[in-house]
């Protein structure tokens, strides 16, 4: 049972690079969001998605694009990275409303 | 706007001293509270939710209990893998996002 995996895991890039981050669920879940996680901040949604092809912003969702072609993947991409948008990014999945979200193990980016 | 303030920021325990996390919340209409512990370089592992005022579930020595404002971590004669940061999440109604908190950090001492 695989659940939600995160690629990479570890990323270093640099400032106006576009960098994507995979996010891969088993479970054939409906919903799937993208969180970052910063000291001071704790969780804080970027986007999400109830469905395939069907996306929709969270509070943080400037400089983030997404896109949801099939049930299983949520990439998320930065188009022009930049220092603030260093952090660590989990993706996370449920079957739906009330249910369980289950979280992947991060994906921690830095930008320098 | 939808709130959610853990308290205490971080808290540091003697193993076998019971104490309890606290989490308050603002919430047009809760869905769902959700307990999470979250280790170092891990991601939040799922613990409890609680859907109504009054309801209270237990897991070996956590139990999680419900009120319409907050709710309470309390954790029974600690050991030390206890330790890590607990975050508290609310859903509201007719959306499927969580909003969290903060997070508690717990450190039990042997």
């Amino acid at each position: 049972d695989a659940g939600i995996t995160q690629s990479p895991r570890y990323k270093i890039t640099e400032t106006g690079r576009q960098v994507t981050l995979m996010c891969h669920q088993t479970w054939s879940h409906s919903y799937m969001f993208w969180y970052r996680q910063d000291l001071g901040h704790g969780l804080r949604l970027i986007y999400y998605s109830a469905a395939a092809d069907i996306t929709d912003k969270g509070e943080v969702p400037d400089g983030y694009v997404v896109s949801r072609s099939k049930t299983e993947n949520f990439p998320l991409t930065l188009e022009s990275a930049t220092r603030s948008q260093t952090s660590v990014y989990f993706c996370a999945s449920t079957q739906g409303p009330g249910n369980t979200i289950y979280f992947g193990e991060g994906s921690w980016l830095t930008v320098v | 706007e939808d709130q959610v303030t853990q308290s205490p920021e971080a808290l540091r325990l003697q193993e076998g001293e019971s104490s309890s996390l606290n989490c308050s919340y603002t919430v047009s209409g809760l869905r769902g509270l959700f307990w999470y512990r979250q280790d170092p370089g891990k991601g939040p592992e799922f613990l409890f939710t609680l859907y109504s005022a009054g309801e209270e579930k237990e897991k070996e020595r956590l139990k999680a209990t419900l009120t319409k404002k907050e709710s309470f971590l309390h954790i029974t004669a600690p050991k030390p893998e206890d330790s890590a940061t607990y975050l508290c999440a609310v859903q509201e109604r007719g959306y499927n996002k969580l909003i969290f908190g903060a997070g508690t950090r717990l450190a039990v001492h042997p």
